[in-house]
């Protein structure tokens, strides 16, 4: 069965530092991977994608994702951190444009606090 | 440009009452979900649709029901609310391979 996996269900960190939240992911076949980010209160926005190519992606406000295949991760970094990135992150897993894979499944997320 | 509309926005139910969810989604996209949100626990999918007049289970499927009769609609059914379904509710809708998924703000439902 698919699944996403977020280790970390609460990271704090000061602001300034970097950031790494890991995602892992059981699917047969490569998948195709997000990141979305929950503010308080608010829906999810999208942060990043990967669909093929280059295993590292870049998305919004600063952050980036690595795909490695041979650990099925999907890790999301920031090389510093600010304030406003307080916020609970998901790792999702999406449907295939070939409709062999149609389900939108998240991981639990990680919750982070951002110290000043 | 509305995206994903979902109504209402808060909801209060008695145990065993009946009520229905509304997703409205004006970008003519395919797929389209329903989701829980608890503490803990992320999003976890109650039931999807990958076209008008289909629907599947996902993975907590017990207690609801859909019915995705337009396109640009998904409905999501509680026939007899109980306290356990007290959450916030997420719809969402995507084009297989296209990007990302659309969220409506979501729904928070409390069962009493």
């Amino acid at each position: 069965a698919q699944s996403v996996t977020q280790p970390d269900i609460h990271i704090t960190v000061s602001e300034g530092a970097s950031l790494e939240l890991r995602c892992n992911y059981s699917y047969g076949a490569t998948p195709y991977l997000f990141w979305y980010v929950q503010s308080p209160g608010q829906g999810l926005q999208l942060l990043l994608k990967y669909f093929s190519g280059d295993t590292l992606v870049q998305g919004i406000k600063g952050f980036e994702a690595e795909f490695k295949r041979s650990q099925s991760s999907f890790n999301l970094r920031k090389p510093s951190v600010h304030w406003s990135d307080a916020a609970e992150y998901f790792c999702a897993v999406g449907p295939s444009f070939s409709g062999g894979y149609n389900k939108l499944i998240f991981g639990a997320g990680t919750r982070l606090a951002v110290h000043p | 440009n509305a995206g994903v509309t979902q109504t209402p926005k808060f909801r209060v139910l008695k145990t065993g009452q009946s009520m229905t969810l509304l997703c409205a989604q004006d970008m003519n996209h395919e797929y389209m979900y329903w989701y829980r949100q608890d503490p803990g626990m992320g999003l976890r999918l109650i039931h999807y649709s990958v076209g008008e007049g289909t629907t599947a289970k996902g993975e907590v499927p017990d207690g609801y029901n859909v019915s995705r009769l337009k396109k640009q609609n998904f409905l999501l059914g509680l026939e007899s609310a109980a306290p356990s379904q007290t959450s916030v509710y997420f719809c969402a809708s995507t084009v297989p391979g296209q990007g990302e998924a659309f969220f409506g703000q979501g729904t928070r439902l409390t069962v009493v």
